[in-house]
């Protein structure tokens, strides 16, 4: 298994501002993943992050928005740009491994709230 | 149509009872299902995976799939209040593919 721990567990921000949350896992993964989750919603998937190179999005998320980082196999932050209430959730980051038996570990989440 | 379906409760059973937690899904190109439990304020963390349909017991819990049917179920045997939880199932097309999650089953088990 993978340990996953993330900063800040929750912060309150001002509109229009931006925070950047950071993921660490305790070991090297293959894939890093970032999601969305809010309440009475399943968890969306934001986008790959990519080790060495752009990550991946999915619909409906760009990366002017949700600029993403990957600098080595153990560490990813997620910013999240020019916040609007809609913004408010929890954010998780999740890692994997090859031959990991398809499992995702998750870290504890962020929840962030938008004023 | 959403990828799939979960009804997301609340679901309030007493202490010892049999949970039944079921997740529709639509795209038969899924052949992992996996089954995760999320405590208040935690991450989820993975409880069962099955690969294609059949059924995978792990003590109290049993994962059933029938790919035919497009559904999944979650059992949970004597039922603790330690359970109380959301339950989210998932399922992906391949090894390192895209995750699709329900929205989750709240679940709360009564002393």
């Amino acid at each position: 298994s993978a340990v996953i721990s993330q900063k800040p567990s929750r912060d309150i921000c001002q509109r229009g501002t931006s925070l950047t949350i950071q993921c660490q896992v305790d070991s090297q993964v293959t894939m890093m993943f970032w999601y969305r989750q809010q309440p009475g919603q399943s968890l969306t998937l934001i986008a790959t992050a990519n080790q060495g190179s752009e990550a991946t999005y999915e619909s409906g998320f760009v990366i002017d928005k949700f600029p993403i980082s990957r600098p080595n196999l153990t560490f990813s932050t997620l910013t999240v740009s020019n916040m609007s209430p809609e913004d408010s959730s929890i954010y998780l980051c999740s890692a994997s491994r090859t031959g990991d038996h398809n499992e995702q570990f998750f870290g504890p989440g962020t929840r962030l709230t938008v004023l | 149509q959403k990828e799939v379906e979960q009804d997301p409760g609340p679901l309030s059973v007493p202490e010892g009872a049999i949970v039944s937690l079921n997740c529709t899904y639509s795209n038969s190109a899924f052949q992992y299902f996996m089954w995760y439990r999320q405590y208040s304020r935690k991450g989820p963390e993975l409880l069962m995976y099955t690969y294609s349909s059949g059924n995978k017991e792990d003590g109290r819990f049993t994962a059933q799939v029938d790919k035919s049917s497009k559904y999944i179920s979650l059992f949970i045997r004597d039922s603790q209040p330690s359970d109380s939880a959301t339950y989210l199932c998932a399922m992906s097309k391949n090894t390192g593919n895209q995750f699709y999650f329900g929205t989750g089953t709240s679940l709360t088990v009564i002393p």
